[in-house]
């Protein structure tokens, strides 16, 4: 079966440190892969994709992503942790539909 | 704005009373599904429709139906509501390419459910 694994249930980071939010990837074909954030009562917002050519994604609120074929994985990145950023991310793995991942929660403290 | 609403936000309701939660787009975009949001399962896909009036099951339609009429419309039908659909429930929107959605999602808010 087609998934995606965020294997930390919780990420906990001190404000200015660098952060990982790990994900990797089990689906067939060349998947386009997603990273999502949800803040308290609200809906999921997209902050970046990957669908080919450089393995380093840029996308919102200085967030970046790496995406490593050989290790199927697609990791989110900020070299800078922000006490705003605390929140649910969600990696996700397209093929014919979208495929979730559970959530992390990150939480950065002061 | 370019946005998803939904109606109503939160709702609890009785076994077996059947309840409609609409969800509409003001971007044209041709796809629309929606999800559920449950704790350590993150958010699977109950329906999704690629256009109008064609619609197809997610990982877990059992207990809902949909509609899509309009292109603008998606609304999610649950025609006798069980505890086990106490729930939170996106609905989501994006252009389509292909055999999915290649672009990234606009979600709703979200409408808390409450079956008791």
């Amino acid at each position: 079966a087609q998934s995606v694994a965020q294997p930390e249930d919780q990420v906990n980071v001190a404000e200015g440190n660098p952060l990982t939010v790990k994900c990797t990837y089990s689906v067939s074909g060349n998947p386009y892969l997603f990273w999502y954030v949800q803040y308290p009562n609200r809906g999921l917002q997209f902050l970046l994709k990957y669908i080919t050519g450089d393995n380093l994604v840029k996308g919102s609120y200085g967030f970046e992503a790496e995406f490593n074929k050989s290790q199927t994985s697609f990791h989110l990145k900020k070299p800078s942790a922000l006490v705003s950023d605390s929140a649910l991310y969600f990696c996700a793995a397209n093929t014919d539909k979208l495929i979730f991942g559970t959530g992390t929660r990150l939480q950065v403290f002061p | 704005e370019a946005q998803v609403t939904q109606n109503p936000r939160y709702l609890i309701t009785v076994t077996g009373k059947k309840l409609t939660v609409t969800c509409s787009q003001n971007m044209n975009h041709e796809y629309m599904s929606w999800y559920r949001q449950d704790p350590g399962l993150g958010l699977r896909q109950i329906y999704y429709s690629m256009n109008v009036e064609v619609t197809d099951k997610g990982d877990v339609p059992e207990g809902y139906k949909v509609s899509r009429k309009e292109k603008r419309n998606f609304p999610l039908i649950l025609e006798s509501p069980s505890p086990n659909q106490t729930s939170l429930y996106f609905c989501a929107s994006s252009l389509s390419g292909g055999g999915g959605p290649t672009y990234e999602q606009y979600f709703g808010p979200g409408t808390r459910l409450t079956v008791t």
